[in-house]
């Protein structure tokens, strides 16, 4: 079965401070990759996705993230943070003719 | 601008009061999901629609319920509302299965 882990539940960062968050998949199939944001009381923004080619993929607002096959991950990586990226941020994984699963989020704090 | 469209923002209903939320969509997308999100968790898929196919997830209580009158709506029934159905329901579309997933804004759902 299709399963999303982000293993890390709350980060804490300092404004201007390089930032990864993880995300690893277990999946029998050929993933398409998503990381989404969540601003509090907002619906989700899709940040960037990955179907196939190349695996360092960039995204809105300066985010990108990696595919890494023989890790099974996705982390999802942006070398300065700014005070407005505090928000929840949700990786999923689909694949075709499947229903997307998304991980239990990251929740990011960024401190002045 | 195509967007995803949710009605209303804010829904306060009675203990067993049927509520309905309305989502509409702009993007003439194939697919429409229902999705509920409590507080700090992931949003967990309730059921979609592929064209005029039904998909109930394994999981969804009976006093959920969809409609789909057309490519542009989709509405989400509880018959029966308790308080463990207060959280935010957001509405979802997508082009197919395996493509990225557009959000509305959400609807936050408070049971007296």
């Amino acid at each position: 079965a299709q399963s999303v882990t982000q293993p890390d539940i709350h980060i804490t960062v300092s404004e201007g401070a390089s930032l990864e968050l993880r995300c690893n998949y277990s999946y029998g199939a050929t993933p398409y990759l998503f990381w989404y944001v969540q601003s509090p009381g907002q619906g989700l923004q899709l940040l960037l996705k990955y179907f196939s080619g190349d695996t360092l993929v960039q995204g809105i607002k300066g985010f990108e993230a990696e595919f890494k096959r023989s890790q099974s991950s996705f982390n999802l990586r942006k070398p300065s943070v700014h005070w407005s990226d505090a928000a929840e941020y949700f990786c999923a994984v689909g694949s075709f003719n499947n229903d997307m699963r998304f991980g239990a989020g990251t929740r990011l704090t960024v401190k002045p | 601008d195509a967007m995803v469209i949710q009605n209303p923002r804010y829904q306060v209903t009675q203990f067993g009061k049927p509520v309905t939320l309305s989502c509409s969509q702009t993007l003439n997308h194939n697919v429409m999901y229902w999705y509920q999100q409590k507080s700090s968790q992931a949003p967990k898929l309730l059921f979609h629609y592929y064209d005029k196919d039904f998909n109930n997830e394994a999981d969804t209580p009976d006093n959920f319920q969809s409609r789909r009158p057309n490519t542009s709506f989709c509405f989400l029934d509880i018959r029966s509302p308790g308080l463990g159905d207060a959280a935010m329901y957001l509405c979802a579309t997508s082009r197919d299965r395996a493509a990225e997933q557009f959000f509305g804004p959400g609807t936050r759902l408070t049971v007296l």
